[in-house]
């Protein structure tokens, strides 16, 4: 299979939270897990991406956990402000020689002041 | 630069009509995608290019066609537009396949009637 299971579908936080959005695949041949970040009516922007060999990795105040034996890996996004307010998207491409990401279905995140 | 820009914004076309929707990028990219995203469903992707007169399908290229005589340009042609087709269309690009940043366009907002 090549879905990615995506949740929570909407979150909503208070200014300083931790949102955690959690992704899952079943296919170990995806190699390349990256987020996405888009506002409304604008396209997708990659966020931050992570393979497969790596645990975590951070990115200013964005941060990719990845749990191999789980298939599961997952966003935090510390000290989360009003400008973080928009649907991420997690991602996987699958294997060697394949151009295609396959796509959650996203989480509309909010951060209230 | 531009980056990856799209045309046009928005349209409405009644059952049957055909159009084209455009798609260029100045990043000398490679690769180019068009996605369609519906609400709740994240990004499916309809076709892609590795480059000038290579095109492939993804995963729901029913109803749809393109071309990609430039590498600068990849139109998107919808024929005998249907209510299904409804949906955000996203042009993207790439400079590799393999794990490389997609560039996604504003999109184009697009109604069957």
């Amino acid at each position: 299979q090549q879905q990615v299971k995506q949740s929570p579908q909407s979150l909503i936080v208070q200014k300083g939270g931790i949102p955690i959005i959690n992704c899952a695949y079943e296919n170990t041949a995806f190699d390349y897990f990256p987020w996405y970040q888009q506002f409304p009516g604008k396209g997708p922007a990659l966020l931050i991406a992570i393979r497969p060999d790596v645990s975590e990795k951070k990115e200013g105040r964005f941060t990719i956990s990845f749990n191999k034996s789980a298939k599961q890996f997952s966003l935090h996004i510390m000290d989360s402000q009003p400008g973080d307010s928009a649907t991420y998207f997690c991602a996987a491409k699958f294997g060697a020689g394949s151009y295609q990401l396959t796509f959650g279905k996203g989480t509309k995140l909010s951060v209230i002041p | 630069n531009a980056g990856v820009t799209q045309t046009p914004k928005f349209r409405i076309l009644k059952i049957g009509q055909s159009m084209t929707l455009q798609c260029a990028q100045d990043m000398n990219h490679n690769y180019m995608y068009w996605y369609r995203q519906d609400p709740g469903m994240g990004l499916k992707l309809i076709y892609y290019s590795v480059g000038a007169g290579i095109t492939d399908k993804g995963e729901v290229p029913n109803g749809y066609n393109v071309s990609r005589s430039t590498t600068e340009d990849f139109p998107l042609r919808l024929e005998l537009a249907a209510p299904s087709q409804t949906s955000v269309y996203f042009c993207a690009s790439s400079f590799g396949g393999q794990g490389y940043e997609q560039y996604f366009g504003p999109g184009t907002r697009l109604t069957v009637t």
